[in-house]
């Protein structure tokens, strides 16, 4: 099974809405990062928080981090029809050889 | 360069071929991922270098795969007698060196094995 797996598989908001995502693993992490992939293209780094950090925020992105629960959510504020695409979590685990594993995304829709 | 480029973007081959990908990191990136994702789904780690060595190949799917690294910068990804299950979007991405933080991805090759 995959280390990272978000919830909800897809979200249909409208725009000016927040968007939450969730993200849960299975081992013990060095750091939790966030990706954006819009249709077709290459993923594009959101944010990254560490072990040791319970919350980030980044413009309209809000990450947060919960150790003991082994997971992450990221919230989108007053969504844009620009937000449209997919995010994936990914967790550099602990000696887990500097290899990044991502969960199987989340499908966002931002609607006008 | 100024980003991660990969080329082919798309590669079209017959079932049994051989295809390369290449995969061009950012200069003085040390750690050079590939990643395989399929229509809809998730990234699957394949294969990861730091420098020129693979200190991690456990996720090639089977021997047919292959990978190296020459100079500590391009990475050409090698997939012989090709498989129509083997039909995907191939990504690289690089990043400074170990536990650095970001992964910087190129655009992928999109495989399509008739």
């Amino acid at each position: 099974s995959q280390q990272g797996e978000e919830d909800p598989q897809a979200l249909s908001i409208q725009e000016g809405e927040n968007a939450t995502m969730n993200c849960s693993y299975k081992t013990s992490i060095n750091n939790l990062q966030w990706y954006r992939q819009n249709s077709g293209r290459g993923l594009v780094h959101l944010i990254l928080i560490r072990s040791n950090e319970r919350e980030k925020h980044s413009g309209r992105l809000r990450v947060t981090l919960d150790t003991s629960k082994k997971s992450s959510s990221l919230l989108i504020t007053a969504s844009r029809a620009a937000d449209t695409a997919s995010y994936f979590c990914a967790t550099d685990l602990t000696g887990g050889g500097n290899k990044l594993t991502f969960g199987t995304g989340t499908q966002l829709k931002v609607e006008l | 360069g100024a980003g991660v480029s990969q080329s082919p973007s798309n590669k079209v081959t017959e079932k049994g071929k051989d295809v390369e990908l290449r995969c061009d990191p950012i200069s003085g990136h040390t750690a050079l991922y590939w990643y395989r994702q399929s229509l809809g789904q998730g990234l699957e780690f394949l294969i990861y270098f730091q420098g020129n060595s693979a200190p991690d190949k456990s996720g090639l799917p089977s021997d047919r795969f292959s990978a190296e690294r020459t100079g500590g910068s391009v990475s050409t990804l090698t997939i012989q007698r090709t498989q129509q299950e083997d039909s995907a979007v191939y990504l690289c991405a690089s990043r400074q060196g170990p536990n650095t933080g970001e992964l910087f991805f190129g655009e992928g090759s999109r495989l399509t094995v008739l």
